[in-house]
C-alpha cells in the first residue's frame, strides 16, 4: 500500500496561536485525502475531504473557518488549527484514497493545546 | 448522511475462543465496509474489507459477514489470541461520497492468556 507520512507526530501549543499539520503521500500521487480527528478512547471522526487543487469539503459541525485544509500538490495536505483552544487537543489523522476503495492512513499527529 | 452503530463497546475473551463484532449502517448506498484494527496511539490498521457484492470473506482466523438486506455486517475472529488485544473500528463507505469512511464507535478487545 501506499505510505502516508504526517509531520509533526505531536505538538504542544499554547491557547489562541495556530498550528499547522502536514500530511505527505511519499510514493503515491493522491487527488483525494481525508483529515480525520480521534478523542482519547473515541472514534474516528471524519472532518474534511481534501481534493487537489479545489476547496475542501467539510463534515457537518466542523468549522471550515477555524480548520484550514490545503491541498496544493499530489503530495501534500495541510490542516490549520487556527486560534486553537484545550478543547482542539485531538489525535489528528490524515489518510490518502488509493485506488477506488481503500485508504491510506498516516501515523497521526498529537495536539495538545495548553 | 451514513450512520454505523458498532456493538460491543467491550469484549473480553479467553485466549482461544471466539470474538463476533457487530455493525449496522443506515444508508442502502454503502457498498465498502472495511475492519480496523487500532493499538494505543497508532494508526488504524486495515484487517479486512468486504464489498456488497459479496456476502462473505475471510483471511485466515479472521472473517467478515454483510447481510444487505438487513443493513449488517460482522467481524469474526477464531482462535483468539492475546496480541489480537486491540480497538477494532468496523467503517462504511459508498462512491457517492467520494468513498470517505464513516466509522462506528469502535469495540475493545481483550484477549485473556
Amino acid at each position: 500500500g501506499a505510505v502516508v507520512s504526517q509531520h509533526p507526530s505531536w505538538v504542544i501549543c499554547k491557547s489562541g496561536t495556530s498550528v499547522k499539520i502536514e500530511c505527505r503521500s511519499l510514493d503515491f500521487q493522491a487527488t483525494t485525502m481525508f483529515w480525520y480527528r480521534q478523542f482519547p478512547k473515541q472514534s474516528l471522526m471524519l472532518m474534511a475531504t481534501s481534493n487537489e487543487g479545489s476547496k475542501a469539503t467539510y463534515e457537518q459541525g466542523v468549522e471550515k473557518d477555524k480548520f484550514l485544509i490545503n491541498h496544493a500538490s499530489l503530495t501534500l495536505s495541510t490542516l490549520t488549527v487556527t486560534s486553537a483552544h484545550p478543547e482542539d487537543s485531538s489525535f489528528y489523522i490524515c489518510s490518502q484514497k488509493g485506488g477506488l476503495y481503500e485508504q491510506y492512513f498516516g501515523p497521526g499527529t498529537r495536539l495538545t493545546v495548553t | 448522511g451514513e450512520n454505523v452503530e458498532q456493538h460491543p463497546s467491550t469484549l473480553s475473551v479467553q485466549e482461544g475462543d471466539s470474538a463476533v463484532i457487530k455493525c449496522t449502517y443506515s444508508d442502502s448506498a454503502s457498498n465498502y465496509f472495511p475492519w480496523y484494527k487500532q493499538e494505543l496511539g497508532k494508526r488504524p490498521q486495515l484487517i479486512i474489507d468486504i464489498r456488497s457484492n459479496v456476502g462473505e470473506k475471510k483471511d485466515q482466523r479472521i472473517a467478515v459477514t454483510l447481510n444487505k438486506t438487513a443493513k449488517h455486517f460482522s467481524l469474526h475472529i477464531t482462535e483468539t489470541q492475546p496480541e489480537d488485544s486491540a480497538v477494532y473500528f468496523c467503517a462504511a463507505s459508498q462512491r457517492d461520497s467520494s468513498y470517505k469512511l464513516i466509522f462506528g464507535s469502535g469495540t475493545r478487545l481483550l484477549v485473556r492468556p
